[in-house]
């Protein structure tokens, strides 16, 4: 079992619906949770984090956690054909600095 | 802020060779993390560097090595390449609140 784990997709979304994208960690150790966004042949690019249990919300987007579960979700509010790229969750310890990130999920988003 | 820097941007070598890839952190981080990202394996932790130390290494054979300088640039050496070496070599670089940013990475092509 992979310690973090993402629906490799396609994920095909119309243009202005919501785009939820999941991840699950095994490790309980996990503190932080990071979603990173890649463009075909470009570096990820931080989306948000989040350490709370909860909703934190950043423009279109929305992080969940819930580490009782031990599940990470983004929501995508009103998707554009420029968020079309491969999302990557990552979680990291507190006390560490390594990023363990899932294998992405891949999010089309037609006009 | 300028962002993370990486040079060089691309790369082609033969097997046996060993490489040098540099990374400039952006002003005032002074933690440098690398990873490595092929399609099979995705995106895996190398290791981290902080104030000159190595504090957390994957799980990367000795071929594998780093290290960083007092203005916080860092370096790493890949010995005698292997065909599956060839990857994007991303470097990060993190600030005090946890989050890693980055750079545009190295893709090197190992022949």
């Amino acid at each position: 079992q992979k310690e973090v784990e993402q629906n490799s997709g396609p994920l095909s979304v119309p243009e202005g619906a919501i785009a939820s994208l999941n991840c699950t960690y095994s490790d309980r150790g996990s503190q932080s949770f990071f979603w990173y966004r890649q463009y075909s042949g470009k570096s990820p690019e931080l989306i948000m984090f989040i350490y709370s249990n909860g909703d934190k919300e950043d423009g279109r987007f929305t992080a969940q956690l819930n580490k009782a579960s031990q599940y990470v979700s983004l929501l995508i509010r009103d998707s554009q054909p420029s968020d079309s790229a491969t999302y990557l969750c990552a979680a990291s310890k507190a006390a560490g600095n390594k990023l363990t990130f899932g294998g992405g999920t891949r999010v089309l988003v037609k006009p | 802020k300028a962002g993370v820097t990486q040079t060089p941007r691309y790369l082609i070598k033969t097997r046996g060779q060993q490489v040098t890839l540099s990374c400039s952190p952006i002003s005032g981080h002074r933690s440098v993390s690398w990873y490595q990202q092929t399609p099979g394996q995705g995106l895996q932790f190398l290791f981290e560097y902080f104030s000159e130390t190595q504090r957390n290494k994957g799980n990367f054979p000795g071929r594998f090595s780093g290290r960083q300088f007092s203005n916080s640039r860092s370096e790493m050496n890949v010995s005698t390449l292997e065909l599956g070496d060839s990857a994007l070599y991303l470097c990060a670089s993190r600030d005090n609140q946890e989050t890693q940013y980055f750079g545009p990475g190295t893709r090197l092509l190992v022949l």
